[in-house]
């Protein structure tokens, strides 16, 4: 299993261009989750899915959009890019399987918006 | 709205010797997850340990502990045997049980170890 990959691993966008961060996962797992990584700060959610078809809002959802049409990807836009946005962005995902779901995590991307 | 700190942005502790990181959390659930992660420079987020909130005994990983004060919202991680791989930020993490299931973190701690 290649467990949780993300691409691309570094980016860097000019103000108001658009991108897509992919996020695949392999494990068959029915949750999946975008978290941001400001620096000296900890991860903060900003959408996440508990299943093909359902997404929702975390913690910082603006300027973002996901979708998940399967269970292996859950792809992250950025529709008008914006400084604020400079981040490391990390997915994450579980299996909802009794009390013990651990949270896997993908390598993380780093995007630079200037 | 849960939320953890960590108090201590940096932490040093020389070779084999035992250092201890801080953790409190608020929260008004009787029943959650508590997890120390550990991130290299390589960025990526490594579980190291997981508290059950319902579970009175220490979790415990090898030369990992943690001392969970449930009644002071107190989770701290202790390692022993430093070892200079141990070397990395550690965070400190809530999840509560249902819903998103999300994970709630602290601002980390940066821990050097020092040969």
């Amino acid at each position: 299993n290649a467990g949780v990959t993300q691409t691309p691993k570094f980016r860097i966008l000019k103000i108001g261009q658009s991108m897509t961060l992919q996020c695949t996962q392999d494990m068959n797992h029915n949750y999946m989750y975008w978290y941001r990584q400001d620096p000296g700060m900890g991860l903060k959610l900003i959408y996440y899915s508990v299943g093909a078809g359902i997404t929702d809002k975390g913690e910082v959802p603006n300027g973002y959009n996901v979708s998940r049409s399967t269970t292996e990807d859950f792809p992250l836009r950025l529709e008008l890019a914006a400084p604020s946005q400079t981040s490391v962005y990390f997915c994450a995902s579980s299996y909802l399987q009794g009390r013990n779901n651990e949270q896997f995590f993908g390598p993380g991307t780093r995007l630079t918006v200037l | 709205a849960q939320t953890v700190t960590q108090s201590q942005p940096e932490m040093s502790v020389q070779e084999a010797e035992t250092v201890t990181l801080s953790c409190t959390y608020d929260t008004s659930e009787s029943d959650y997850y508590l997890f120390w992660y550990k991130q290299p420079p390589s960025r990526q987020m490594i579980l190291v340990i997981r508290q059950e909130a319902y579970k009175q005994q220490n979790a415990t990983e090898n030369r990992f502990s943690v001392n969970f004060q449930k009644a002071a919202k107190s989770f701290s991680l202790k390692i022993s045997d430093s070892q200079l791989g141990d070397a990395a930020m550690y965070f400190c993490a809530y999840r509560a049980l249902g819903g998103s299931e999300k994970l709630v973190f602290g601002k980390g701690t940066k821990l050097t170890v020092n040969p």
